[in-house]
């Protein structure tokens, strides 16, 4: 069974231009997050997903960012524009029923 | 507002020797705790889930332990291995936060052949 699959893996952009990020969860797990990890710290949550509704997105700095999650599977993840004290580790994850949480690789942000 | 503190921030120990990671969080009020592991540059392994009506649970060499009335928890590794270098995060989902994860900073384990 796949796990949770992030892409890009990786991405150096300058500062104020966006990035985007996706997220493909394990096959029927109804609830999807993304934290941010920064560098020597343990995650945070940006915002969490039950089906296709966001029902914590309280963490979201909502000025920058902005999530959705298309038919309750996929979900992207979008910084615009981007600032310096972004660059962090944008982790998804996903669930079922709130057991378990498997993680994704993450991707990798530097903001130049 | 849950914390949780994860001590030492660091350790390095010889192979072969077991080893306990410490874990502690202010509030009682826990629906289940989870450890996971982190290698550099990679994303997080779940590795033990112990729900709040759980005392302990077991993965190979690995023994997790939850004392909820004291708010802590702790990660026994027996015969520890090089390949155990990583770090070791420990994060609690609050009772009626619906999912919600609460991370320690992670203890960084380095086993030395």
């Amino acid at each position: 069974e796949a796990g949770v699959v992030q892409s890009p893996r990786y991405k150096i952009i300058e500062k104020k231009q966006p990035v985007a990020f996706w997220c493909n969860p394990i096959s029927g797990h109804n609830t999807l997050y993304w934290y941010r990890q920064n560098l020597g710290q343990g995650p945070e949550l940006l915002i969490r997903y039950e089906n296709e509704e966001a029902v914590d997105d309280s963490q979201l700095p909502k000025d920058r960012f902005s999530a959705e999650r298309l038919k309750g599977v996929d979900s992207t993840l979008k910084i615009q524009p981007a600032e310096l004290g972004d660059s962090a580790v944008y982790l998804c994850a996903s669930s079922l029923e709130g057991n378990t949480i498997y993680f994704g690789e993450g991707s990798w942000l530097t903001v130049v | 507002k849950q914390e949780v503190t994860q001590i030492p921030a660091a350790l390095s120990v010889p192979e072969g020797e077991n080893l306990v990671l410490n874990c502690s969080f202010t509030d009682s009020a826990i629906y289940n705790l989870q450890w996971f592991r982190q290698d550099p540059g990679k994303g997080l392994t779940s590795l033990l889930l112990i729900q709040s009506s759980q005392r302990e649970q077991t993965s190979g060499r690995l023994n997790a332990s939850l004392d909820k009335s004291s708010g802590r928890s702790t990660l026994y590794i027996a015969a520890s291995q090089p390949g155990d270098s990583a770090t070791y995060l420990c994060a609690v989902r609050p009772s009626g936060s619906q999912g919600n994860l609460i991370f320690g900073k992670g203890t960084k384990l380095s086993v030395k052949p």
